[in-house]
């Protein structure tokens, strides 16, 4: 039972423009949720969270927002750049170091 | 302050051999937890410790295990190794353990089995 889920997974986007990655969930329990931008050949780097208090939570060009009554997060990157080329995981918790993971989307950035 | 770092990074082995991963934390980083990413399943949580102690366990077999040193590093055992242990195994650390909290994660280890 995949409790975290990425439905997409791929998205193109130009250089500029919004990015808008998508993030469901099934566990009522989860409580503090976080993206991590991930490389080939390197490990999960933190971008944002947001604990289940809040609806929105922004880092520069990085912005999370939840829906708890829909069980839905949503990661926006404004202005999109080159570097932001990468897979994306959405991750969940319920007050334990155990993260769930989607299974990631993979986001390119296009010249 | 210094990442998490992991030995060695990458590792091949054969059918049957057993493997010793090697972590260690963030410096004052009290908690870490393995996990373990495949193309197919995506990332799953094998275990966490804090102060030496094993606070919680994913679904993985017996063959997996794992323990921490008083100094925060830990270290990860995979034995009688089977094909489908082939992946990348990733260690993160975090403050404190049981609390709403970052983890931040190392490059991994990717370990190929023959």
């Amino acid at each position: 039972d995949q409790q975290v889920k990425q439905n997409s997974p791929s998205l193109s986007v130009q250089e500029g423009r919004i990015s808008i990655l998508n993030c469901d969930y099934t566990n009522s329990m989860f409580d503090y949720f976080l993206w991590y931008k991930k490389y080939p050949a390197e490990g999960p780097t933190f971008l944002i969270s947001i604990s289940s208090i809040k609806d929105k939570n922004e880092d520069g060009r990085f912005t999370v927002f939840l829906n708890k009554s829909a069980k839905h997060l949503s990661l926006h990157i404004v202005p999109s750049q080159p570097g932001d080329s990468a897979v994306y995981f959405c991750a969940a918790s319920a007050q334990t170091q155990k993260l769930v993971f989607g299974q990631g989307t993979r986001l390119t950035i296009n010249p | 302050k210094a990442g998490v770092t992991q030995t060695p990074r990458y590792l091949i082995k054969t059918r049957g051999q057993q493997v010793t991963l090697s972590c260690s934390p963030i410096s004052g980083h009290r908690s870490v937890s393995w996990y373990q990413q495949t193309p197919g399943q995506g990332l799953q949580f094998l275990f966490e410790y804090f102060s030496e102690t094993q606070r919680n366990k994913g679904n993985f077999p017996g063959r997996f295990s794992g323990r921490q040193f008083s100094n925060s590093r830990s270290e990860m055992n995979v034995s009688t190794l089977e094909l489908g242990d082939s992946a990348l195994y990733l260690c993160a650390s975090s403050l404190f353990s049981g609390v709403v909290e970052t983890q931040y994660f190392g490059p991994g280890t990717r370990l190929l089995v023959l």
